[in-house]
């Protein structure tokens, strides 16, 4: 299986901040990544798809980027709402795998 | 608009058996694979399995922790995705979600998730 390594595991930020996360994968991925975010109680949502596309209805200020194996998701001006645990996940190969997720909290 | 609704989780003793559902609507069910990811309390997402569609004959996948023990069906004239859970293990306490593999082949909407308890 792939492994993913997502960092950091918890990342403390204000409203208006720039923030990124990174992701690395064991092989090479061939694009194939997308990342999500998680709310309690919520249906989790994509953001990023195949490293860098917006999924639809995204806000811009969520960017992906990367290849190979080393993966970014920014966030460049930070929300209120944006306060969520984010997950990088790699649909290369079975087993889909996940990283480690990223808790974004409110400094 | 899409939805994915899941049900029939619960509480379940070591060893018991449980039967988790997915209602789809607002797309035309037959064309998707789907998938089930579960979260552990306290723990980062792990992917159940994958059911495709009839085009690549209802092929499934499992991951590693579940394979031979959970089963993934679907019945498109119901627009519904299952989840057999046997031998459950309290390990397999976790929210289940059910999710679409969209056109782009990633996943493209989820639900909300249902809670399986195993003790």
């Amino acid at each position: 299986d792939i492994q993913m390594t997502q960092s950091p595991a918890t990342l403390s930020a204000s409203v208006g901040d720039r923030v990124t996360i990174t992701c690395r994968a064991s092989q090479n991925l061939n694009g194939w990544l997308a990342w999500h975010q998680l709310k309690p109680g919520k249906a989790p949502k994509v953001l990023i798809y195949k490293a860098s596309s917006l999924e639809s209805g995204v806000p811009s200020r969520f960017s992906g980027s990367g290849s190979g194996t080393e993966f970014t998701l920014t966030i460049s001006s930070l929300q209120p709402d944006d306060f969520a645990t984010y997950y990088c996940q790699q649909y290369n190969s079975y087993s889909l795998t996940f990283g480690q997720g990223t808790r974004l909290e409110i400094k | 608009e899409v939805q994915l609704v899941e049900s029939g989780g619960g509480l379940v003793q070591p060893g018991g058996s449980l039967r988790l559902s997915c209602a789809a609507s607002g797309f035309t069910f037959s064309d998707h694979s789907m998938d089930w990811v579960r979260q552990a309390p306290g723990k980062g997402l792990e992917w159940v399995g994958r059911v495709k569609d009839r085009a690549s004959n209802y092929a499934t996948y499992y991951g590693a922790s579940v394979k031979g023990r959970f089963t993934i069906s679907r019945d498109d004239s119901k627009n519904s995705l299952y989840l057999q859970m046997n031998s459950l293990e309290t390990e397999d306490t976790a929210v289940y979600y059910c999710a679409r593999r969209g056109p782009n082949l990633h996943w493209d909407y989820w639900g909300q998730g249902n809670l399986v308890t195993v003790s």
